[in-house]
C-alpha cells in the first residue's frame, strides 16, 4: 500500500471528454508531482507544486491542467485529449526541503478512444 | 543536469546477493545520488540515497566510489520480490522544485 492515493485507478475517454486525476497524500508533504510515463519507457515529469503554487511545467500541453487547491490535494484536468496520451499518469510528493525522497502513488492508467 | 548510465537488464538467482552498478562520471560536487524501483504495475518506489559515504536501510545498501563517479546498489539478498526496474538518478534541486529524471534504467530479473 502507497500512501499517496490515486484515483480512478483506470479512466477510459473520448477525445471530447473532460475528466480529472485526482491525488492525494496526508503526509504533510508540501511539494507534490505529476508525471507521465508510456508503456516500456520512464517516469517523465509533467508539474511541481510546491506550497500549492505551480512552480515547474515541462512544456505540457494546455490540454492538461494541474490544480493544487490545498496541500494534500493535486488534481490533473484533462480535456480533448489525443490518443497518443494514453499513459500512466503518477503523481507523486515529497518534504519541501532538498534531497528528500519522492513517495509515488501507483498510478491512474488512461486510455483515450 | 547530471547523466547516469546502467545497463539494461541484468539477472540474479533467489538468495543471491546483486550488485547494481550505475555511472555518474559528470557529478558534481553537490548531486545526491538517489535509486528508485518500480515493481510490475505499481509506481516507482524510493529505495535509497547518499552523497559521499556508503549508506545502509532496511532494503539495500549503497556503495559510492571515492571519485563519486560511480555508484552500485547491494540487495544483500535478491527474492523475487525485488524483480523491478532499478533508476539510478541524481536529482536537480534549485527553487522551484526537487526535478528527478529517469533514464532507462536496470530491469532486473530474478531467477527461483
Amino acid at each position: 500500500d502507497t500512501e499517496v492515493t490515486q484515483t480512478p485507478k483506470h479512466l477510459v475517454m473520448g477525445m471530447t471528454n473532460k475528466k480529472s486525476l485526482k491525488c492525494e497524500q496526508h503526509m504533510g508533504h508540501r511539494a507534490m508531482y505529476w508525471y507521465k510515463q508510456k508503456a516500456k519507457k520512464p517516469p517523465e515529469l509533467m508539474f511541481v507544486y510546491s506550497y500549492e503554487k505551480l512552480s515547474i511545467n515541462e512544456s505540457v500541453p494546455s490540454r492538461f491542467s494541474p490544480e493544487c487547491p490545498n496541500s494534500s490535494l493535486l488534481n490533473l484536468h484533462l480535456h480533448a485529449l489525443q490518443p497518443e496520451d494514453s499513459a500512466l499518469y503518477l503523481c507523486a510528493s515529497s518534504l519541501w526541503t532538498g534531497n528528500q525522497p519522492q513517495h509515488f502513488g501507483d498510478g491512474t492508467r488512461l486510455s483515450i478512444l | 543536469d547530471a547523466k547516469t548510465t546502467q545497463p539494461n537488464s541484468m539477472e540474479s538467482n533467489e538468495e543471491e546477493p546483486v550488485h547494481l552498478p550505475c555511472n555518474h562520471s559528470t557529478i558534481s560536487g553537490t548531486d545526491y545520488i538517489h535509486w528508485y524501483r518500480q515493481l510490475p504495475s505499481q509506481g516507482p518506489e524510493y529505495v535509497i540515497h547518499g552523497l559521499t559515504s556508503n549508506v545502509n536501510n532496511r532494503m539495500a545498501s549503497l556503495a559510492i566510489a571515492e571519485d563519486r563517479k560511480s555508484s552500485t546498489l547491494i540487495l544483500h539478498r535478491a527474492t523475487l520480490r525485488d524483480a523491478a526496474v532499478y533508476y539510478c538518478i541524481l536529482p536537480m534541486n534549485n527553487n522551484a522544485g526537487n526535478m528527478l529524471t529517469f533514464g532507462g534504467g536496470t530491469r532486473l530479473m530474478v531467477k527461483p
